[in-house]
């Protein structure tokens, strides 16, 4: 069973520029999750969709960030403009759906290391 | 919301040595608990869940951790420490609706 695949693994940009990261979670999976990890620390969650529709992005800073997930597989997170404080690892996950009461284990991709300059 | 607390962000031992990792929780309710592995460059894997089907949670890699009610404690250990398993762990509990809070994570190494 093929994993999270995420893309780019790299990216550098330049503050006040845009970059938008693809995650495509395992098949089946109808809940994918957008992570920020930033240097040192544990990954803290941005956003939650559900098929395609959002099930939390409280902690999305929602001026400069953006998520899709139009078809309910793939997803896109965008940065635009970017700060130099945006510069950490960008991992997405996905699970089987939510159901009351049940845990589904969170799978994760290898991430996407962003570089602001 | 639910959180959990990792004591030490870094620990050595050396090869052959018990692993301990500290990971405290604090939630009124039982919570569901997780660890994670993450190797350089890498996603994070799973360890091992706590589900509140037995204390004694056996995972991957042949580690394991005890759920500890009294001492709001979910310890990761293992016997005995392979230079493999250098890597950083990670403590999660799980909020409503499946989302996971971390620990700020503990680098293990392992000296020969």
């Amino acid at each position: 069973e093929a994993g999270v695949a995420q893309s780019p693994r790299y990216k550098i940009i330049e503050k006040r520029q845009s970059v938008a990261f693809w995650c495509n979670p395992i098949s089946g999976h109808a809940t994918l999750y957008w992570y920020q990890q930033i240097l040192g620390q544990g990954p803290k969650l941005l956003i939650q969709f559900q098929n395609n529709g959002v099930v939390d992005d409280s902690q999305l800073p929602k001026d400069r960030f953006s998520a899709e997930r139009l078809k309910g597989v793939d997803s896109t997170l965008k940065i635009q403009p970017a700060k130099l404080e945006d510069s950490a690892v960008y991992l997405c996950a996905s699970s089987l759906v939510i159901s009351g009461g049940n845990q589904e284990t969170q799978y994760f991709g290898p991430g996407t290391r962003l570089l602001v300059l | 919301a639910q959180s959990v607390t990792q004591l030490g962000s870094h620990v050595s031992v050396s090869e052959g040595a018990l692993v301990l990792l500290r990971c405290n929780y604090s939630s009124s309710v039982p919570p569901y608990l997780f660890w994670y592995v993450q190797y350089p460059n890498q996603g994070l894997q799973l360890l091992l869940k706590y589900t509140s089907a037995a204390t004694l949670v056996k995972g991957i890699n042949g580690f394991e951790a005890e759920f500890k009610k009294s001492e709001t404690s979910f310890h990761l250990t293992k016997p005995s420490a392979h230079m493999s398993d250098a890597a950083e762990y990670f403590c999660a509990v799980e909020n409503a609706g499946n989302m996971l809070t971390f620990g700020g994570g503990t680098r293990l190494m392992v000296k020969p």
